[in-house]
C-alpha cells in the first residue's frame, strides 16, 4: 500500500484565520514533505522532515508552520495567510532519499 | 536556464498511439529519475522510478534514461483516454546528506490528451 492521506480535501479561510492541514502515512517512511502547487505549475518544495526533524525549509514565510508529531503524521499550521497563498498543498513521503509518494492534496482558498 | 526542461505541450494523440514524453537536464549530479502522472486537481501519482541508464518497463510504460546525453523519456504504448493527464518528470541528486537531501527538481509538466 502506497497511500498518503490528507485532510481536509478543501479549505476556505479568511486572512485572519488559523487552520491546519494534516497528512498521514503508514508505509514506515521516515521522510515527509510539504509542497505547494499553483495551477499549471510543478510542485514547489516547502519543507522536509527526516526522522521527525526539520531538515529543509525552502525559505517559506513564517505564516506557514510545519510540525511532525510522530513518524506517521505531518501537520502544516496556517496563520494570517494572503490570497496569493491559495494553491494545492501536497504532502509526500519516502524512505530516506528514495522515491516520493504524494497524497491527493488539500485545495486551499484564502479570501 | 532551468535545470530541467520539459515541453509543456499540449500533446494530443489518437487512442492506441505510442506517446513519447521527454525531459532534458543540465546538472550531471542528478542520478535518480521519476515520472509522475497528475490528473486535474489531484496529487501526482508515481509511475516510474529509475537510477541507471537504459530502459525500465512496467506494463504499457517504458522509462528510458541516457545519462551521457542528460535525456530521459517516458513511452506509453497503446494509449488510452484514461492516460489523459499532465506528466511530470522529476529528478534527484545522489546521496542523502546536505541541502540536496530528498529534494526533487521537476520539469514543467506535459499536458497529454488521448482522444477516442
Amino acid at each position: 500500500d502506497t497511500e498518503v492521506t490528507q485532510t481536509p480535501k478543501h479549505l476556505v479561510m479568511g486572512m485572519t484565520n488559523k487552520k491546519s492541514l494534516k497528512c498521514e502515512q503508514h508505509m514506515g517512511h521516515r521522510a515527509m514533505y510539504w509542497y505547494k502547487q499553483k495551477a499549471k505549475k510543478p510542485p514547489e518544495l516547502m519543507f522536509v522532515y527526516s526522522y521527525e526533524k526539520l531538515s529543509i525549509n525552502e525559505s517559506v514565510p513564517s505564516r506557514f508552520s510545519p510540525e511532525c508529531p510522530n513518524s506517521s503524521l505531518l501537520n502544516l499550521h496556517l496563520h494570517a495567510l494572503q490570497p496569493e497563498d491559495s494553491a494545492l498543498y501536497l504532502c509526500a513521503s519516502s524512505q530516506v532519499a528514495s522515491e516520493q509518494y504524494f497524497g491527493p492534496g488539500t485545495r486551499l482558498t484564502v479570501t | 536556464q532551468k535545470e530541467v526542461e520539459q515541453d509543456p505541450g499540449p500533446l494530443s494523440v489518437p487512442e492506441g498511439a505510442i506517446v513519447s514524453l521527454n525531459c532534458t537536464y543540465s546538472n550531471s549530479a542528478f542520478q535518480y529519475f521519476m515520472w509522475y502522472r497528475q490528473y486535474s486537481r489531484k496529487g501526482p501519482e508515481l509511475l516510474m522510478y529509475t537510477y541507471s541508464s537504459g530502459n525500465k518497463e512496467d506494463g504499457r510504460f517504458t522509462a528510458q534514461v541516457d545519462k551521457s546525453s542528460k535525456y530521459i523519456s517516458l513511452f506509453i504504448r497503446d494509449s488510452q483516454p484514461s492516460d489523459s493527464a499532465t506528466y511530470l518528470c522529476a529528478m534527484r541528486r545522489l546521496g542523502a546528506g546536505g541541502t540536496s537531501y530528498g529534494k526533487l527538481t521537476f520539469g514543467q509538466g506535459t499536458i497529454l490528451t488521448v482522444h477516442p
